[in-house]
């Protein structure tokens, strides 16, 4: 079965409120990265981390991953419109090492003005 | 350093025909990776390619698809006859290495399936 289901499906926030997105999966990973798509572009990468770490950070987002419970979350911080988009977690599998991917489902994200 | 090209943008062939899909990675990165996107759907990851070499082909369907990437050009995804349900997003991502790499993806080809 599918890798990385994310949680909320949808989530509608505010100019400058802060969103958290959630992410599980199944099997053991060597890491796992979030991305983000803009309706009808391609993806973007914004945040690897490596199974052996529990936090990371880069500008306004913080991920962090607990791999005892399998999941991991993605907080943005004082959001902007600009970061409406669709929100993808992917993990790569422990036993594949030619690093492909397995993708969730996405929340996707609403951020009003 | 321009990012992964992917040609066409978008494409639509009638039920039967060949789709025939390029990436061009990003310049210095060896690995490629084929993904497809259904409308509402996250993506599914088709197949991993070196120059040269399919490395791992595990997600493609077992007929009418196939994937190459030579040692010169552009790595191609073939759907031979194309049906309905071949409609989607095809996103090419590439990296300089394998696991744990993050992957660059580029734009994507719409194909839509008359």
């Amino acid at each position: 079965s599918q890798q990385g289901e994310e949680d909320p499906q949808a989530l509608s926030i505010q100019e400058g409120e802060n969103a958290t997105m959630n992410c599980s999966y199944k099997t053991s990973i060597n890491n796992l990265q979030w991305y983000r798509q803009n309706s009808g572009r391609g993806l973007v990468h914004l945040i690897l981390i490596r199974s052996n770490e529990r936090e990371k950070h880069s500008g306004r987002l913080r991920v962090t991953l607990d791999t005892s419970k399998k999941s991991s979350s993605l907080l943005i911080t004082a959001s902007r419109a600009a970061d409406t988009a669709s929100y993808f977690c992917a993990t790569g599998p422990l036993y594949n090492q030619g690093g492909k991917l397995i993708f969730g489902q996405g929340t996707e994200l609403s951020v009003k003005p | 350093n321009a990012g992964v090209m992917q040609n066409p943008r978008h494409l639509v062939r009638r039920r039967g025909q060949e789709a025939r899909l390029r990436c061009s990675p990003m310049k210095g990165h060896s690995h490629v990776y084929w993904y497809r996107q259904l409308p509402e759907e996250g993506l599914k990851f088709m197949v991993y390619l070196q120059k040269e070499n399919i490395i791992d082909e595990s997600g493609m369907p077992k007929e009418r698809f196939s994937a190459e990437f030579p040692k010169e050009g552009p790595s191609i995804l073939r759907i031979q006859q194309v049906v309905r349900g071949d409609s989607a997003a095809y996103f090419c991502a590439s990296s300089p290495g394998g696991t744990p790499y993050e992957q660059y993806f580029g734009p994507g080809t719409r194909l839509t399936v008359t």
